[in-house]
């Protein structure tokens, strides 16, 4: 079965640092991967997609990026952190090839980030 | 563009009794998807229940069911028997092409009462 991991949980940085948030899929090849943000009683917000390795998209243009360096993992990084950087980050992952029944995300379990 | 209306912003529902969460959608494109999910104090968003536009029955998932009327645009869930671990907050969710295009609504905080 697959399965998702995304570390660390919790992080409190100070403004101006950097970031290194990660995320790894287990039991599938070639998933898409997913970066969203989710700021405080709000929906998710995409930041980041990526349908194969070095290949990146990005939906909001901001502070972050992202990378994919090896098939199943996706890294989201800033050199220099904001205040507005705060939130929870979900990585999530979708198969390659469509299943019946639609294209459901697979959610990590997030990281909350707080930038002060 | 899409966009998906959760008027409920939270929900309290007696266990053992069912609770619907209303979810509304605007899209002029003929074929999407329709998505419930969950998200728990813990965080981790949890896939409940899939519906195709061109689906002609209401899709269940055990507890969960989707109420679907196309011509009201609206793909309501129905948890029946809720248990104290459904609360949550839940979200609604649609695409007319891939899951990069997903659109979440705002969500609707669900309390279990026991």
């Amino acid at each position: 079965s697959q399965t998702i991991h995304q570390w660390p949980a919790t992080l409190v940085q100070p403004v101006g640092s950097p970031l290194s948030l990660e995320c790894t899929v287990e039991g599938t090849s070639n998933p898409n991967l997913y970066w969203y943000r989710q700021a405080a009683g709000r929906g998710l917000q995409l930041l980041f997609y990526s349908v194969g390795i070095g290949q990146i998209s990005s939906e909001v243009p901001q502070n972050l990026s992202a990378s994919r360096p090896q098939d199943r993992q996706f890294i989201l990084s800033s050199k220099k952190l904001l205040l507005s950087d705060s939130g929870f980050y979900l990585c999530a992952w979708s198969p390659s090839v469509v299943q019946p029944g639609g294209e459901k995300l697979f959610f990590g379990s997030g990281t909350q980030l707080s930038v002060l | 563009a899409q966009k998906i209306t959760q008027t409920q912003p939270g929900m309290f529902v007696q266990e053992k009794e069912a609770v619907t969460l209303d979810c509304t959608y605007d899209t002029s494109d003929q074929s999407y998807g329709l998505f419930w999910y969950k998200q728990p104090s813990s965080g981790e968003m949890i896939f409940l229940i899939y519906q195709g536009s061109y689906d002609e029955q209401n899709a269940t998932e055990g507890r969960y069911s989707l109420n679907f009327q196309k011509a009201r645009k609206s793909a309501n869930l129905v948890i029946s028997a809720s248990q104290l671990g459904d609360s949550a907050m839940y979200f609604c969710a649609m695409t007319t092409g891939s899951a990069r295009q997903l659109t979440f609504g705002s969500g609707t905080q669900l309390t279990v009462l026991p």
